[in-house]
């Protein structure tokens, strides 16, 4: 079956960056699009971030965009979440979600905790 | 941004008994391809979110068959016929029509 498995997370202060990785495997990584969806404490889900499968196309919320970047590197199967700037509202769980077709979340990480926090 | 409306927020149901969920979208999600990219997600107490229905009423691979999508254009809703106890969660509409996905705010089902 199918696995994603999150990695990065952790306290970081305001105005600092993490890298969050996702790695995956039983499926084709290359073949499919990625995406990055966040949970804050007790809210519901925004979806954060979006890739192709080539990771020629990116795509971002405006919460984040000019301070997340993703990416993937198809040869190791792991897609990541660089970010930057953090501030206190990017705390949440960040999951890692494979994308069947135009944000079709078929298969999800078991998320990460990221808390922005002095 | 396409804004992704649910009611009601919360419901408590009987064992048995159905259940009913609106999502309304802000634009239509019908695509030129002809398709409605209308997704509804669960997420139960402590676990990641996943995949119930897409394209507004096709089951996703294990999702039973008490669970049911339905609607068009701007306004779709998911029913469960017969709600168990299992069925406990929140639930999510998202669209993914736009390049920039949106949830709904969720709703939450619990057991009477």
């Amino acid at each position: 079956e199918v696995q994603l498995l999150e990695s990065g997370g952790g306290l970081v202060q305001p105005g600092g960056s993490l890298r969050l990785s996702c790695a995956a495997s039983k499926f084709t990584f290359s073949s499919y699009a990625m995406s990055w969806v966040r949970q804050a404490p007790g809210k519901g889900l925004e979806w954060v971030s979006g890739i192709s499968g080539s990771g020629g196309n990116t795509y971002y919320a405006d919460s984040v965009k000019g301070r997340f970047t993703i990416s993937r590197d198809n040869s190791k199967n792991t897609l990541y979440l660089q970010m930057s700037s953090l501030r206190a509202e990017d705390t949440a769980i960040y999951y890692c979600a494979k994308d069947r077709s135009r944000k079709c979340f078929d298969y999800w990480g078991q998320g990460i905790l990221v808390t922005v926090s002095s | 941004d396409i804004v992704m409306t649910q009611t009601p927020l919360s419901l408590s149901v009987t064992p048995g008994q159905p259940a009913s969920i609106s999502c309304k979208s802000s634009q239509s999600l019908l695509h030129s391809d002809g398709k409605t990219y209308l997704y509804w997600y669960l997420q139960k107490p402590g676990q990641s979110p996943q995949l119930l229905i897409y394209e507004v009423s096709s089951r996703f691979s294990g999702v039973p068959d008490r669970f049911r999508g339905s609607g068009s254009g701007t306004d779709f809703t998911l029913k469960i016929s017969r709600v168990e106890a299992e069925d406990v969660g929140v639930y999510y509409c998202m669209q993914g029509i736009q390049l920039q996905g949106t949830f709904g705010q969720g709703t939450r089902l619990e057991i009477k």
